[in-house]
Order: structure tokens, then C-alpha cells, then sequence
């Protein structure tokens, strides 16, 4: 079974630039989940969608973050425009139900100079 | 506010030399908790779920155990490839849309 899918890997930009992220869940997870985490932390969630609504988005800084689910498959996160503090890994994780085990994906490293 | 946190934040030790690494937590009604292996790099790898107090998983030298305040990650014998980080989480129930909670993560290092 594929897992989790994300693109890009690493991603370097200037501050006040835009930048996208893409995941691609596990076949037939209804829930996605975007997490943060910054270096020596655990991951932060962003953004969790079950289908293609939003579920809980309560900790995504929504004057630059931006996420959405198409058809309920794949999801795109942007942020537009970036800050220092953004460095960071952007993971995507995907489960069959809310409270199911979720699947990581293997994250998109950013840094913002 | 649910918080978890992981003890010690880092960890070495010889092959073979067994060890434990704690994970103590605060939830309004616990629906999950959950231990993670991720290497550098790489995502989070799922490795275990408790579910109740008293609850025991094993996965070849792991054993996970959950008591109402912490969870234990136990290693038995490690070897080399063992090392990386170990992340806990847990999942509340009441008003818990799902989420996952982290603690900081225990980095381990297993040498030859």
C-alpha cells in the first residue's frame, strides 16, 4: 500500500515570498491532517480536514496560511507571504476515521532566508 | 489545556545496555496515546496505541506501557538501529476533533 505523498522535499525561499505545498493521502483516508514542526519539537497541527472540509483549523495563522481539499483527495498548503519563522518542516499525515491512527508523510523541509 | 512531555530529551547508550523512556501527560479523557519512531529526515514513523490504563504493546525490543499519568517506552538490548527519535502523543476525547498532542520527542543513540 502507498503512503503518504508530498512534494516538495526541500523548498528554500525569501522571506515575503509565496511558497505551496502538496500531499497526496493514503487511498481512501477520509481525514488529513497538516502538521509543523520545528526543529527539536514535536509536531503542531495546522490544519485537519475530513473529507473536503475543515474540521479544526484553530491553530493556522490564517492572514498567511492557507490550506484547501479538493474532491476530498489531494490538499494544498500555501503560505503567502513567508516569514523567518516559517522555517520549518510542513508534515501531511492521513487517516481512515478522526480518531484512526494517522500515517505521516515524509514532510517538506522549508527554509525561509 | 492537554500537554505532554518527554523525558530524558536525550538518551545514550552501549548496544545491549536496556533503558526506558518516559512520557508523562495531561488530557481531558485520553481517547489515545500514541509512540512514534522518527529518523532524521523523515516523517514520523507510527509505532504503538494504548488505549487504558495498564495496557502493554511490544514490537520486537520495544514494550510500550500506559499508567493513568505517564507511558513508558522500554527498550530491551538495543542495537545501532535503534537510534533516532522517539515521539509521544496523545489524543483527547471531549471536544477532540481528532488531533494529535506531541511532546518534544527523546532523541536516542545506540553506539556499538
Amino acid at each position: 500500500e502507498a503512503g503518504v505523498a508530498q512534494s516538495p522535499r526541500y523548498k528554500i525561499i525569501e522571506k515575503r515570498q509565496s511558497v505551496a505545498f502538496w500531499c497526496n493521502p493514503i487511498s481512501g483516508h477520509a481525514t488529513l491532517y497538516w502538521y509543523q514542526q520545528i526543529l527539536g519539537q514535536g509536531p503542531k497541527l495546522l490544519i485537519q480536514f475530513q473529507n473536503n472540509g475543515v474540521v479544526d483549523d484553530s491553530q493556522l495563522p490564517k492572514d498567511r496560511f492557507s490550506a484547501e481539499r479538493l474532491k476530498g483527495v489531494d490538499s494544498t498548503l500555501k503560505i503567502q507571504p513567508a516569514k523567518l519563522e516559517d522555517s520549518a518542516v510542513y508534515l501531511c499525515a492521513s487517516s481512515d476515521s478522526s480518531y484512526g491512527t494517522q500515517y505521516f508523510g515524509p514532510g517538506t523541509r522549508l527554509l525561509v532566508l | 489545556e492537554d500537554q505532554v512531555t518527554q523525558s530524558p530529551e536525550a538518551l545514550r547508550l552501549q548496544e545491549g545496555e536496556s533503558s526506558s523512556l518516559n512520557c508523562s501527560y495531561t488530557v481531558s479523557g485520553l481517547r489515545g496515546l500514541f509512540w512514534y519512531r522518527q529518523d532524521p529526515g523523515k516523517g514520523p514513523e507510527f509505532l504503538f496505541t494504548l488505549y487504558s490504563a495498564g495496557e502493554e504493546k511490544e514490537k520486537e525490543r520495544l514494550k510500550a506501557t500506559l499508567t493513568k499519568k505517564e507511558s513508558f517506552l522500554h527498550i530491551t538490548a538495543p542495537k545501532p538501529e535503534d537510534s533516532a527519535t522517539y515521539l509521544c502523543a496523545v489524543q483527547g476525547g471531549a471536544g477532540n476533533t481528532g488531533k494529535l498532542i506531541f511532546g518534544q520527542g527523546t532523541t536516542l543513540q545506540v553506539k556499538p
